[in-house]
């Protein structure tokens, strides 16, 4: 299957900071990739939706300003965490779909831990 | 996208098969049946997706119903390797399709 990555894999930093997390697909092209975050023993909760070459869409409840979404090739989305609080501490991982013959698998990166102190 | 219904979990004696039952019964003529697991600490990995007909591959089996309003995704042999939480999702089509999760089935196999 597909193959999506993600940078770093964990980073500690202090409150106020600002931190990017980096999403790769790495054998395929996405036009279209998303972002979740996911607190302990909790489900996956869609945070919005980084289209290529536009605008991010977000889903209700998040923070524009506080999240940035940048897609700027068909290969790579980042989300900076802007001005980071010990509440933004999560789990983020990105996720982006392959089509085959308008067969559609979502492939996942394995998560970042973003812990702010 | 509908809403799907799974028991928050189950166990399963290893090498024997692990049912894991959804509930999908709003779902469209347009929506598929999609299957993901997540192990502890890793992003979800996809495991098989169907319509309407029953699917096989390497990793499980998908049963669905045929009025599509359930159905079950089967481990034929599990391992201590799949105990994760079993995600059912229903979804349309297209690589703009934004999947949502539910709190899905946290299957524990036990040695």
């Amino acid at each position: 299957g597909a193959v999506v990555s993600q940078h770093p894999s964990r980073v500690i930093c202090k409150s106020g900071t600002s931190v990017k997390i980096e999403c790769r697909s790495l054998d395929f092209q996405a036009t279209t990739m998303f972002w979740y975050r996911q607190f302990p023993k909790q489900s996956l909760m869609l945070m919005a939706t980084s289209n290529e070459g536009s605008k991010a869409t977000y889903e209700q409840g998040v923070e524009k300003d506080k999240f940035l979404i940048n897609h700027a090739s068909l290969t790579l989305s980042t989300l900076t965490v802007t001005s980071a609080h010990p509440e933004d501490s999560s789990f983020y991982i990105c996720s982006a779909n392959q089509g085959v013959q308008g067969r559609y698998e979502q492939y996942f990166g394995p998560g970042t831990r973003l812990t702010v102190t | 996208d509908a809403k799907t219904t799974q028991p928050p979990s189950m166990d399963c004696a290893e090498g024997r098969a692990a049912n894991l039952p959804c509930n999908h019964s709003t779902i469209s003529g347009n929506e598929y049946v999609y299957w993901y697991r997540q192990i502890h600490s890793q992003g979800p990995q996809y495991i098989i997706h169907g319509l309407k007909n029953n699917e096989t591959n390497e990793m499980a089996s998908l049963i669905i119903t045929e009025d599509r309003k359930s159905s079950t995704l089967i481990l034929p042999h599990a391992t201590l390797r799949d105990t994760a939480v079993y995600y059912c999702i229903v979804r349309r089509q297209g690589g703009y399709q934004k999947v949502t999760f539910g709190t899905g089935t946290k299957l524990q196999v036990i040695p």
